[in-house]
C-alpha cells in the first residue's frame, strides 16, 4: 500500500480564495483524521470520520472549514473564503479501527496571502 | 476536555548524552501513544502503552506510563544524529487522538 496519499503538497493561495485538500487514506481504513499543524498551536485535531460518517467536528475552527467524505477512499477539507490565519500544515491520518496506531499522510502546506 | 502537556519544549545534546521526555495529562488515560517527526516530514508512530506502570523499551528509546495512567515518559540513551526531530505524545480519547506540543530535540555531533 502507498499509505496515506494527500494532495497538493503545497498550496499558495490568496486571502480570500477557496482552498481544498484532498485526502486517500489507507485501503480498509475505517477512521480517517484531519488535523492542523502550526508553530503556536501544535497538532489539532479538526475532525475525524468513522465509515464515511463524520463523528466529531469540534475542532473544526469556524464555518469557514468544511470536510467531506463521499466513500471510503477520498475525503476532503475545505476552506472558503481562506484568511492568512489559516496558514499551516494540515495532515490527513488514518486508522483501522481500534488497531493502535494512526498512519500520518505527508501534509499539504498551505500558505495564504 | 482533555488535555496533555509536554516538557520541555525544546532539548539542545552533544551526541552521546541521554534525553528525556515527560508527558502529563489533565485525565486519566485509556492508553497513550508516542510519534516522532523528523524536520519537514510527517508524525511516525513509534509505540503505544496501554497497562498501568508498562515499560518498553525500543533499542535506546525506554518509554513508560504511570501508575496512574496520568503521565508518561520517553528516555533517549546516548542521543545520535538520526534521533533529530519533534517527540509527541498522545493520548487517546475515544478514537482520536490530542497531541501534546511536542519536544524539538537537536543533538550535535
Amino acid at each position: 500500500d502507498a499509505g496515506v496519499i494527500q494532495s497538493p503538497r503545497h498550496e499558495v493561495t490568496e486571502m480570500g480564495q477557496e482552498v481544498t485538500l484532498r485526502c486517500k487514506p489507507i485501503s480498509g481504513h475505517d477512521y480517517l483524521f484531519w488535523y492542523r499543524q502550526t508553530m503556536m498551536r501544535g497538532l489539532e485535531l479538526l475532525i475525524y470520520f468513522n465509515n464515511n460518517v463524520p463523528i466529531d467536528d469540534s475542532g473544526m475552527p469556524e464555518d469557514r472549514f468544511s470536510a467531506k467524505m463521499p466513500n471510503a477512499s477520498f475525503s476532503t477539507l475545505k476552506i472558503q473564503p481562506s484568511e492568512p490565519r489559516d496558514s499551516a500544515v494540515y495532515f490527513c491520518a488514518s486508522s483501522h479501527g481500534k488497531a493502535t496506531e494512526a498512519f500520518f499522510g505527508q501534509g499539504t502546506r498551505l500558505t495564504v496571502v | 476536555g482533555q488535555q496533555v502537556m509536554q516538557i520541555p519544549q525544546y532539548q539542545h545534546v552533544q551526541e552521546g548524552e541521554d534525553f528525556t521526555t515527560y508527558c502529563n495529562s489533565s485525565t486519566t488515560l485509556s492508553n497513550i501513544q508516542w510519534y516522532k517527526q523528523r524536520p519537514g516530514g510527517h508524525p511516525v508512530f513509534l509505540i503505544q502503552l496501554v497497562k498501568s506502570g508498562e515499560v518498553k523499551k525500543q533499542k535506546r528509546l525506554t518509554f513508560q506510563f504511570g501508575e496512574a495512567k496520568k503521565n508518561s515518559s520517553l528516555h533517549i540513551t546516548a542521543t545520535q544524529t538520526t534521533d533529530v526531530g519533534t517527540y509527541f505524545c498522545a493520548g487517546k480519547a475515544g478514537y482520536a487522538l490530542n497531541f501534546g506540543k511536542g519536544t524539538s530535540l537537536l543533538v550535535t555531533p
